[in-house]
């Protein structure tokens, strides 16, 4: 019954090697998100689209890209990862235009930096 | 700048015990929402506050928004260990029509048997 997957549980990369994670959704949301949690922090936005509409935090580092290759998937991928990036990603999913709607959490992927 | 802050952070409690965590703000927000994190899972909602003053009860934990929309308590009563998580509140971004929500750092919640 879960409405947002997220794909892997865990990833473990090396330094600089690249990574994909990957979101899907069941909710057929128009808006999709990605947040990093490092421990005992609060979820930090990185990006976030509404339908095919990209919307990049401004402290978002490069690093950090995002496809949406439809409604459904959702992936981010880190070109480059340090050991700063080791952290939980967290995907989520809300309707649009009704700021008082909950997101959607998916379980996470929790990425290790070897 | 943090613009939701939790208190306390830690919260370490018996069985039984009852307890209360904050969130507040020198922002008014239109909403605020409380979530729930239990250890290697995503955050779930557990309630959305609209109105100033407003109180809502879900079994044994109580929601209150406060009367000028900048803070928020969440009170249980008689703990129990399946309470255990990581409480989050959160309020959506005045700027955006998208549902960006601004997250608190979360008040740690561990309840002993």
């Amino acid at each position: 019954d879960a409405m947002v997957i997220q794909n892997p549980r865990y990833q473990v990369t090396q330094f600089g090697k690249p990574v994909t994670l990957s979101c899907s959704q069941t909710l057929n949301h128009n808006v999709m998100y990605w947040y990093q949690q490092k421990s005992s922090q609060a979820p930090k936005l990185l990006f976030h689209y509404y339908d095919k509409d990209f919307n990049n935090e401004a402290d978002t580092p490069d690093n950090f890209q995002s496809r949406r290759p439809n409604t459904s998937f959702c992936f981010l991928d880190i070109r480059s990862p340090g050991l700063g990036d080791a952290a939980m990603y967290l995907c989520a999913t809300s309707r649009a235009y009704d700021r008082k709607q909950p997101q959607h959490f998916g379980d996470g992927t929790r990425l290790s930096i070897l | 700048t943090q613009l939701l802050e939790q208190s306390p952070q830690f919260l370490s409690i018996q069985e039984g015990e009852n307890l209360t965590v904050y969130c507040n703000s020198s922002s008014v927000f239109s909403s605020l929402q409380w979530y729930r994190q239990e250890p290697g899972e995503g955050p779930v909602l557990l309630v959305t506050v609209v109105t100033g003053g407003e109180v809502k009860k879900l079994k044994r934990l109580t929601f209150q928004f406060g009367d000028a929309r900048k803070d928020s308590s969440l009170h249980i009563t008689a703990a129990q260990p399946g309470d255990t998580g990581l409480y989050l509140c959160a309020g959506p971004d005045r700027g955006s029509t998208l549902g960006r929500l601004y997250f608190g750092r979360g008040t740690q919640l561990t309840v002993w048997p």
